[in-house]
């Protein structure tokens, strides 16, 4: 089955306590990115990455760390988390048409207290 | 200013009414506009995908772009309550960084 795999879907933790939430996709998709949802503000783009060792930032980068080192994986690490990136986390993948074809994982949901 | 604008609702409409959804936007330079859909507790899904200005159909759903007004629509015919999501619209410039709307909260009644 295709799909994009999130890892952990929960989790809480404490202020600056380094954390890593892994992005898995079996699709051979050449395009990853990592969003987070807040309430009122939508979707916003963390980073992306067009292929394996390319990555850029998106909208809101600050105090998120990513690599793609192969090419179904696209790790988000917080190198030390804070209370406003408490937030829905989504990552999703795409073909080369990334516009027309991404997939979202089912979302991870993160407290830092 | 936010650089794209959607009013979150909710919208609440009787089972076989129009839907309609809009966003507004201040950057010129986008040229890929999407909508999303969004059930509860689940990823957002592609809905539309339309480059530049225009009007896509896709069975009960309708997208236009009028990129003179930076103004864009989803219209939903017939609606049913499994279209009873959070609709979002997102817009890129270059095909890689995609800025979305804050997502309109939709109800339909049966």
């Amino acid at each position: 089955e295709a799909q994009v795999t999130q890892n952990p879907r929960y989790l809480i933790t404490v202020t600056g306590k380094k954390l890593t939430v892994t992005c898995s996709q079996n699709m051979n998709h050449e395009y990853m990115s990592w969003y987070r949802q807040d309430p009122g503000l939508g979707l916003r783009q963390i980073y992306y990455s067009m292929n394996v060792e390319v990555t850029d930032k998106g909208d809101v980068p600050e105090g998120y760390k990513v690599s793609r080192k192969e090419k179904r994986n696209f790790p988000l690490i917080l190198e030390s988390p804070s209370p406003n990136q408490t937030s829905l986390y989504f990552c999703a993948s795409s073909t080369d048409r990334f516009r027309e074809t991404q997939y979202f994982g089912p979302g991870t949901r993160l407290l830092v207290l | 200013q936010k650089e794209v604008e959607q009013d979150p609702g909710p919208l609440s409409v009787p089972e076989g009414a129009i839907v309609s959804l809009n966003c507004t936007y201040s950057n010129s330079a986008f040229q890929y506009f999407m909508w999303y859909r969004q059930y509860s507790r689940k990823g957002p899904e592609l809905l539309m995908y339309t480059y530049s200005s225009g009007n896509k159909e896709d069975g009960r759903f309708t997208a236009q772009v009028d990129k003179s007004s930076k103004y864009i629509s989803l219209f939903i015919r017939d609606s049913q309550p499994s279209d009873s999501a959070t609709y979002l619209c997102a817009m890129s410039v270059n095909d890689y960084k995609l800025s979305f709307g804050a997502g309109t909260t939709v109800t339909v009644r049966a």
